[in-house]
C-alpha cells in the first residue's frame, strides 16, 4: 500500500513570495490533516478534511494561508504572502476516518529568507 | 499551559536499559497517539488508544483516562529506537493537542 506522498520535499522562498505544497493522501482515506512543526516544537494542526469538506480550521492563519481539497482526494496548502516565521516542516497526514490511526507523510520543509 | 505535557523532555539511556516516557493532559479525550519522528524523517504512528494498555514488540502503552495519563514503554532499548516521542490527543471536540516530544538518545 502506498503512502502518503507530499511535494515538494523542500522548498526555499523569499518572504512575501507564495508557496504551494501538495498532499496525496493514501488512497480511500477520507480524512486529511495538514500539520505546521516548527523546529524544536510538536506539530500544530493546521486543517482538517473530511472528503472534502472542512471539519476545523481554527488554527489556520486565514489572512496569508489557504488549502483545499476539491475532489476529496489530493489537497494543497497555500501560503501567500510567506512570512520568516512561516519557516518549518509541513505534514500532511491522513487516516480512514477521523477516529482512526493517522499516517504521516514525509513533509516539506520550508525555508522562508 | 499546554493541553498535553510530556517528560522527560530530553532522555538518554544505555543499550538494553527499560525506558518509560510520561504524558499528561487536561482536556477529555477520544484517543491519544503515541507518535514516532526521526531525525529528518516523517512521522510514524505508534499507538493509538482510548483506554488499557497496547503491545507492539517492545513497546507498551498504557493510559489511565481518570488520571489522565499515558506512558510508552520501551523495553531492551536499542540505539535504533533514538527518535523523538509525541503525545498527542483527539479531545472529545474533535481538536488536535500535541506534546513537544521527548528527545530519546540510546547509547551503545
Amino acid at each position: 500500500e502506498a503512502g502518503v506522498a507530499q511535494s515538494p520535499r523542500y522548498k526555499i522562498i523569499e518572504k512575501r513570495q507564495s508557496v504551494a505544497f501538495w498532499c496525496n493522501p493514501i488512497s480511500g482515506h477520507a480524512t486529511l490533516y495538514w500539520y505546521q512543526q516548527i523546529l524544536g516544537q510538536g506539530p500544530k494542526l493546521l486543517i482538517q478534511f473530511q472528503n472534502n469538506g472542512v471539519v476545523d480550521d481554527s488554527q489556520l492563519p486565514k489572512d496569508r494561508f489557504s488549502a483545499e481539497r476539491l475532489k476529496g482526494v489530493d489537497s494543497t496548502l497555500k501560503i501567500q504572502p510567506a512570512k520568516l516565521e512561516d519557516s518549518a516542516v509541513y505534514l500532511c497526514a491522513s487516516s480512514l476516518d477521523n477516529s482512526y490511526e493517522q499516517y504521516f507523510g514525509p513533509g516539506t520543509r520550508l525555508t522562508v529568507t | 499551559k499546554n493541553e498535553v505535557e510530556q517528560s522527560p523532555q530530553n532522555l538518554t539511556a544505555q543499550e538494553g536499559e527499560f525506558i518509560t516516557i510520561n504524558c499528561s493532559y487536561s482536556v477529555g479525550i477520544s484517543a491519544l497517539h503515541w507518535l514516532q519522528q526521526h531525525p529528518g524523517g516523517g512521522i510514524v504512528s505508534l499507538f493509538m488508544l482510548s483506554s488499557g494498555k497496547k503491545k507492539h514488540g517492545r513497546l507498551i502503552a498504557t493510559i489511565n483516562i481518570q488520571e489522565k495519563h499515558s506512558s510508552l514503554h520501551i523495553t531492551a532499548s536499542h540505539p535504533r529506537d533514538s527518535a523523538v516521542y509525541i503525545c498527542a490527543v483527539r479531545s472529545t471536540g474533535n481538536q488536535f493537542y500535541f506534546g513537544t516530544g521527548t528527545s530519546l538518545t540510546v547509547i551503545p
